[in-house]
């Protein structure tokens, strides 16, 4: 069975500061995803990584992927506070469906 | 462009009232999902729609249950909603399991 563990589930940050969040999970899967959640709003589609050592970018949001270890990181630069929202990793379940396993999410307050 | 549309966008029902909220989608995907979200937890799978093909997700309790009469619609019907069945349900789609688009969800309060 396909579980997917985030890291931390809280983070508090002041603005300017660094962090990474940790996404592991349990079996082989060709897709990972980053997702970003506003209070009270869908999903949004941050990252989608497909092959080992897949890196992407988008301003202060860098996703990475390991395959080997069953990690992916989402590492955050500089945090404002716009950045604040919570933050899912989900798996692919792998197969022509593609059903995803969510990680618990990842709640971040970046304060002034 | 709205891509992924869900109907109504907040549903308000009264215990043991069935319900019905719609998704209908643009993209031509031929894979639609619904998801269930309760308040600070992830969202979870409750079946989708590869093609005509219903797949249910074994803990999906038999209370819900789901509709797709063509490519662009699929529907999700409560029959007798429960308290517990309080939540924010999300409908996405993808083009053969590949990335999935998410509507903007509808919150469900049953009162």
């Amino acid at each position: 069975e396909l579980k997917v563990e985030q890291n931390p589930l809280f983070l508090s940050m002041q603005e300017g500061k660094n962090y990474t969040i940790y996404c592991n999970y349990s079996t082989t899967s060709d897709r990972l995803y980053w997702y970003r959640q506003d209070p009270g709003k869908s999903l949004e589609s941050l990252f989608v990584l497909l092959s080992n050592g897949a890196v992407k970018q988008e301003g202060r949001l860098m996703a990475s992927l390991d395959t080997k270890a069953r990690l992916s990181t989402l590492h955050i630069t500089a945090a404002v506070h716009d950045l604040s929202a919570t933050y899912f990793c989900a798996v692919s379940g792998g197969g022509s469906q593609g059903n995803l396993i969510f990680g618990k999410g990842t709640k971040l307050s970046v304060k002034p | 462009d709205a891509m992924v549309i869900q109907n109504p966008r907040y549903q308000v029902t009264q215990f043991g009232k069935p319900v019905t909220l719609s998704c209908s989608q643009t993209l031509n995907h031929n894979v639609m999902y619904w998801y269930q979200q309760k308040s600070s937890q992830a969202p979870k799978l409750l079946f989708h729609y590869y093609d005509k093909d219903f797949n249910n997700e074994a803990d999906t309790p038999d209370n819900f249950q789901s509709r797709r009469p063509n490519t662009s619609f699929c529907f999700l019907d409560i029959r007798s909603p429960g308290l517990g069945d309080a939540a924010m349900y999300l409908c996405a789609t993808s083009r053969e399991g590949y990335e999935q688009y998410f509507g903007p969800g509808t919150r469900l309060t049953v009162t």
